[in-house]
């Protein structure tokens, strides 16, 4: 059974700083890995998606690593912002069924004060 | 604009009673799903259609109920079979069940609250 484990669980960093959340997953053989700001009380938008034969996804301030053989994401944060502040979701796409499963982690809670 | 649809986005359920939670879309996806999120925890999977007319259950499935007459439509019923309804409720769709690449789109999500 594939689990996804965040880390931290919440983080609070001053603006302008980098920062790095952590994603790890136990089954490695997984199609995508997608990574998820989620708002206080709103959905979720999807930020990056790792397909499993790439490593690493850019999207402005943001960039995201895929290490499927040890089963590890990060997403990196340049220069945050307080806009910045939300939870951050990863998720990792499994197959086995024709669903091909996606799987959430519990969130990193991200503040970032002025 | 293309997107998801729920309402509403607070809904208070009595004891012994079922609602229904709506999820509309207009992206022209055939897939849709909901799913569940307590706090401090990431998503659950509840249902999912593939197509008109068909539907699976997901991981956490009992005390739900679904249907899906219409492609843009995918209504959640939590019947008074589910005794910990209280959650924030989210609908997803993507553009084809089969296609690993595509991403899901959100819903801005329905808060359940039990009196």
């Amino acid at each position: 059974k594939q689990e996804v484990t965040q880390i931290p669980a919440a983080l609070s960093v001053p603006e302008g700083e980098n920062l790095v959340l952590n994603c790890s997953f136990t089954d490695s053989a997984i199609y995508n890995l997608q990574w998820f700001r989620q708002d206080p009380g709103k959905g979720l938008t999807s930020l990056l998606l790792i397909q499993s034969s790439q490593r690493e996804q850019t999207s402005g301030r943001l960039n995201a690593s895929l290490d499927k053989s040890s089963g590890r994401s990060t997403l990196y944060i340049a220069a945050s912002q307080p806009g910045d502040s939300a939870t951050y979701l990863c998720a990792v796409r499994t197959g086995g069924t024709s669903y091909g499963k996606l799987t959430f982690g519990q969130g990193t809670i991200l503040t970032v004060h002025p | 604009d293309g997107g998801i649809t729920q309402s509403p986005k607070y809904l208070f359920r009595k004891e012994g009673q079922n609602v229904t939670l709506s999820c509309e879309q207009n992206l022209n996806h055939d897939a849709m799903y909901w799913y569940r999120q307590d706090p401090g925890q990431g998503l659950r999977l509840i249902y999912y259609s593939q197509i008109v007319n068909d539907f699976q259950k997901g991981d956490i499935a009992e005390g739900y109920s679904v249907s899906r007459e219409k492609k843009e439509s995918f209504p959640l019923t939590v019947t008074s079979a589910q005794k910990n309804p209280t959650a924030f409720y989210l609908c997803a769709s993507r553009t084809a069940h089969l296609d690993m690449q595509e991403t899901q789109y959100f819903g801005p999500g329905t808060r359940l609250l039990v009196l």
